[in-house]
């Protein structure tokens, strides 16, 4: 079945350690982008990327890092983990960079940094 | 930068009673809107958008919006709610040029939970 596939689901991560979230997707996007998702605050855009080989700075970029080497891989990357990055996090992919352009969602990866 | 206002952050009601989840957002200037819906523990999925034309949008599962520009409002209404649509739901807008050309982008509101009781 075509969409995003994030792994892994969930995760429990010692402050200190490092940690990347895969995300794929197989419909050829040429968007993507990474939301975190905490209570009372909606989602919040890390960081995107309009096409292979480019990427950009969201809302919250901070202790975020992302690489896009190819159409399907999307890996979000956080070097030293904080505890106030617990949150769960959703990586989506739209067609186009267009405005107009729907957002698909993964399932979501439940991160807890202790 | 655009802005979203989900006016109420939950919203119980009966089954089979109307509903209607309020949005407002920030800019006159031409946006795209959306209504997205997220079931317990699975991502976002579209219910519908606004692009232009007709100012009432149709969605999935019986769901439908009405585009206000004076108002600047997207609300989100359905004649007779399920305990099947328990879910939350977000509003969404898509404004070219944000994030430094982030082109596609969309700044979400803080959601909606709705919560329908038997």
């Amino acid at each position: 079945i075509a969409g995003i596939t994030q792994a892994p689901t969930s995760q429990i991560l010692a402050a200190g350690r490092r940690m990347t979230l895969r995300c794929t997707q197989d419909m050829r996007h040429n968007a993507m982008y990474w939301y975190r998702q905490d209570l009372g605050l909606g989602l919040r855009l890390i960081h995107y990327s309009n096409t292979a080989g480019t990427t950009g700075k969201g809302e919250v970029p901070d202790g975020y890092s992302v690489s896009r080497a190819n159409t399907d891989d999307f890996p979000l990357t956080l070097a030293s983990a904080v505890p106030s990055q617990t949150s769960v996090y959703f990586c989506a992919s739209s067609l186009s960079t267009g405005a107009a352009s729907e957002a698909f969602f993964g399932q979501g990866t439940r991160l807890t940094v202790v | 930068a655009q802005s979203v206002t989900q006016l109420d952050s939950q919203v119980p009601v009966f089954e089979e009673a109307p509903v209607e989840l309020r949005c407002n957002y920030s800019s006159s200037v031409s946006v795209y809107l959306f209504w997205y819906v997220q079931y317990p523990n699975q991502g976002l999925q579209l219910l519908l958008k606004y692009l232009s034309g007709s100012t009432l949008v149709k969605g999935i599962n019986g769901f439908e919006a009405e585009f206000n520009k004076s108002q600047t409002s997207f609300h989100l209404r359905k004649p007779s709610v399920h305990i099947s649509d328990t879910a939350e739901y977000f509003c969404a807008v898509s404004d070219p040029g944000d994030y430094g050309g982030s082109q596609g982008n969309l700044i979400f509101g803080k959601g909606t939970k709705l919560s329908v009781k038997p």
